[in-house]
Parts: C-alpha cells; structure tokens; sequence
C-alpha cells in the first residue's frame, strides 16, 4: 500500500530552526509538497520538490531524496504564526496526491 | 476575489438528511477535487474532476454525488446522511493533472464543517 509517515508533533522554541521529517512509500512518483494547515483553516501550499536537492524560500526550505524516499521541511527563525500542522503529500502515478497526517508544530515563546 | 471558496461554512444537520455543499473557483483551473478531512486530520480524496468530467473516483458511498456544471464549479451532494459523514470536506482546484510541475499544485476553498446529528 502507500505511505507517507510524519511525526504527529514536534515542539521549538520561537526564533529557533526546526526540521520536519516526511518518509513515503507510493506507486510512483510525480512530486512532493509540503502544505501548511494552521488549525480550523484550509492547506496552503509551501512547497514542491520534484528532483533531488534543497529548494529555498525565504525562511522555509524543504529536501528531497527520491533513492531514500525522504524529504524534510526546514523551517528558519521560527515565529509564533508558524504554529500549524505542515501535511507532506505525494503525487503518485497516477497523479493523485497521497497525504501525510500532518506534524503539528507547537512553537513555545 | 477569493481563489476557492465553499458554501456553506458550517452545517449542521440531522441523520438521514440530504444537502448539497457548493464549489467555485476563479483562477482559470482545469482540475477540481474534493476530500474530506476527518478527526485525525487525514485528507481523503474523494472525486476529481478535469474540464467537467470525472477522472477521479475513490471508493465513497455512492450517497456522495458530485456535480460539475462547468469547470469553475464542483458541487457535492450527499443523500441520506449519516454519523460517519460528519467532517471537514474541502474542495481543491490545480491548473493542470497529469504535468509533473508545479502547474499540479492544488489551492484549497476554506472548508465546510458538516456535523450530522
């Protein structure tokens, strides 16, 4: 079956780097995004990895391995507002996205 | 000049009821989805639909009737509700299916809290 594993939740310190970590295991691969859900509103998209190697976006950057089947989320100068749940998501072959539970992370002051 | 939004917001209703849950988007997109997002927080697809036509649809009741009158809107309507049904359904729209580029990305509407009593 397919899998994509996140842990259910990470906790830093405002100001500080925090690393979310996505495991996955699909029929295929077409691209990962990682997506932001703060709580009681929609995914918003960060980010799209589709070869190997780190993209940066300003203070969020997100890794993929695609011989590993890994990717991590990196987040810099973490900020109260970034307390959300950030959702790992594969496009498999077929093109259809399959979702990570979501890591919640609490930033404390 | 919102990207996706649903209507209603929240809904609340009885067991065995029927209601339909509408979708529009504005940005231009070709594809729209529907999932549904359950108290652990997984996101499920449910139906996806290209130019007005199905190419996605997962194994959901058959209560749960999509409906695409053009390809800007997605609309579900959901017969016979039940307990289960209860859950946040969001509906999707990505510019393109199939591209292995960001023309995939999908943008969500706000969500609809559906509580069946």
């Amino acid at each position: 079956g397919q899998n994509i594993d996140q842990p259910t939740e990470m906790t830093a310190t405002e100001g500080a780097i925090v690393q979310i970590n996505c495991t996955y295991q699909t029929s295929g691969f077409n691209g990962l995004f990682w997506y932001q859900q703060h709580a009681g509103e929609a995914p918003t998209f960060l980010s799209y990895n589709v070869l190997d190697g780190l993209e940066e976006k300003g203070r969020f950057s997100s890794f993929l391995s695609r011989s590993k089947g890994y990717s991590y989320l990196l987040l810099k100068e973490l900020q109260m507002k970034d307390s959300a749940s950030y959702l790992c998501a594969v496009m498999d072959s077929n093109y259809q996205l399959i979702w990570g539970a979501g890591t919640k992370l609490i930033i404390k002051p | 000049d919102t990207a996706v939004s649903q209507t209603p917001k929240y809904l609340v209703t009885q067991m065995g009821n029927d209601k339909s849950i509408k979708c529009e988007q504005n940005l231009g997109h070709d594809t729209m989805y529907w999932y549904k997002q359950d108290s652990k927080k997984f996101l499920k697809i449910m139906f996806s639909y290209n130019n007005k036509e199905l190419i996605i649809n997962e194994t959901v009741p058959n209560r749960f009737s999509p409906k695409s009158p053009d390809k800007a809107h997605l609309n579900l309507h959901i017969n016979s509700l039940e307990l289960g049904d209860s859950a946040v359904y969001f509906c999707a729209s990505s510019q393109e299916v199939g591209q292995v580029d960001l023309q995939e990305t999908q943008y969500f509407g706000p969500g609809t809290r559906l509580l069946v009593l």
